[in-house]
């Protein structure tokens, strides 16, 4: 089966960029999307197909995917962006997400 | 604004049955298909079924495949898992998400609420 994987935890700054990786054999030829899940809240679509922002969404997250690595991106990172963050992706017949990134704001 | 709202979940013995439902308003149902993704206490997200805009085809992940069923009603806007052989392990928080489909990209655009399901004897 495909993995993505994930780091555990990345901390940032205020005001600084944050990057979030997901790991994959070949995920440049996959399409990838990321979403935020704040705590006690249901996760929200933030990047899909790779570079794409959502109606809604803050221009400081942007998303790149190529070789065997997709990031997400957050410039100029505030206190309300922290939070976890999943990738994913489709194989076939199911979504695989990776295993999630706290994103601490300190 | 699209609206996902789950219900039916509870504790119940391993072994046992629960069936979810989940309703959907605000966009035209039948032209998304649905899906249902766990969370289990504080681990990540876990896909685990969808049914197609007329219900024909479903995928399940192998965690469930032959232990649940997803099914949807779209006369009535509503999408169900019926969840049997309940293990412990199947304790999650259990999210409706409505799926879009973009080129080799299948994703959730918009989430319910989700409900709490507790298998523990």
């Amino acid at each position: 089966s495909y993995d993505l994987t994930q780091p555990p935890s990345v901390s940032v700054s205020p005001g600084q960029a944050a990057s979030i990786t997901c790991s994959g054999d070949k995920l440049g030829g996959k399409s990838v999307c990321w979403y935020q899940q704040k705590p006690g809240q249901s996760p929200i679509l933030v990047i899909y197909q790779d570079t794409k922002r959502p109606s809604g969404i803050p221009e400081r997250f942007s998303g790149s995917n190529s070789g065997n690595t997709a990031t997400l991106t957050i410039s100029g990172t505030q206190a309300m962006d922290e939070a976890d963050y999943f990738c994913q992706v489709w194989d076939t017949t199911s979504a695989l997400f990776g295993g999630g990134t706290r994103l601490t704001v300190l | 604004e699209v609206l996902l709202v789950e219900s039916g979940g509870g504790l119940v013995h391993p072994g046992g049955s629960l069936r979810l439902s989940c309703a959907a308003s605000e966009f035209t149902f039948n032209s998304f298909g649905l899906n249902w993704i766990r969370q289990a206490p504080g681990k990540g997200l876990e896909w685990i079924a969808y049914v197609s805009s007329n219900g024909n085809t479903r995928f399940y992940a192998d965690s469930v495949r032959g232990r649940f069923i997803i099914s949807r009603d779209n006369a009535k806007n509503l999408v169900f898992l019926q969840m049997d052989s309940l293990r412990v392990d199947d304790t999650a928080v259990y999210f409706c998400a409505r799926g879009r489909s973009l080129s080799s990209l299948y994703y959730f655009d918009y989430w319910g609420q989700g409900t709490l399901v507790t298998v523990a004897s």
